[in-house]
């Protein structure tokens, strides 16, 4: 079936330090791959999205590059900060027979930055 | 911006009790969705609905009914808690049908039964 592997946390790094939340997925056809985060106290908001293999989704630093060849969506920042402790989402979306599409989440990785 | 606002943040409901949750968007958006999220279970989605009228059943529906009459408004139904549906509910919504499509959630609503 379609699924979502992705590491488990809780990850502490100090500030400054290399992110790496590694991601796996499993689908049928060529799924969108999405990483979405979640602040303390908020709802789930959209971090960064590839569409196609070889796609890099970028934003507010971080990154994934889309592998259709390892079926992976690692997510990476260079150099954290307190600001990103946060649960982070590797989902998935695949066109369904409704209109509406269903996206698939991963369990969650909670990330929390030592000053 | 997308604004999804849900009814409450926090509720105390106790076993038995019919309960309501309801989800607004403001940028007529087609879809919306209805999830619980557990720890370590992350977001399974119950069910979603593509257009007034029409609902969907998701992964775990069970104990669980929604409405939708009108595009703006998407509600979850718990027609007899049980402590079991004790869990955050998120409401998302969004447009339909290209590959960008994403999803706006909500602040969620942090249940608990009794």
């Amino acid at each position: 079936g379609n699924s979502v592997t992705q590491m488990e946390g809780p990850v502490t790094l100090s500030e400054e330090a290399f992110l790496t939340i590694n991601c796996t997925y499993t689908a049928t056809g060529y799924p969108s791959l999405f990483w979405y985060v979640q602040y303390p106290g908020e709802g789930l908001q959209l971090l960064l999205k590839a569409t196609k293999a070889d796609d890099k989704g970028s934003n507010k630093g971080f990154e994934a590059t889309y592998r259709k060849e390892t079926t992976s969506f690692h997510l990476e920042k260079g150099s954290v900060q307190v600001s990103d402790s946060a649960v982070y989402f590797c989902a998935l979306r695949l066109w369904g027979y409704s209109s509406a599409s269903k996206i698939i989440f991963g369990s969650g990785t909670r990330l929390s930055i030592r000053p | 911006d997308v604004k999804v606002t849900q009814s409450s943040r926090y509720l105390v409901k106790r076993t038995g009790e019919k309960v309501f949750l309801e989800c607004v968007q403001d940028m007529d958006h087609e879809n919306m969705f209805w999830y619980r999220q557990d720890p370590g279970l992350g977001l399974r989605l119950i069910y979603f609905s593509y257009d007034v009228k029409m609902k969907e059943k998701g992964d775990i529906p069970e104990g669980y009914s929604v409405s939708r009459e009108k595009k703006e408004r998407f509600s979850l139904i718990l027609e007899s808690a049980s402590t079991n549906q004790t869990s955050m509910y998120l409401c998302a919504s969004s447009f339909t049908g290209t590959a960008q499509e994403t999803q706006y959630f909500g602040p969620g609503t942090r249940l608990l039964v009794l």
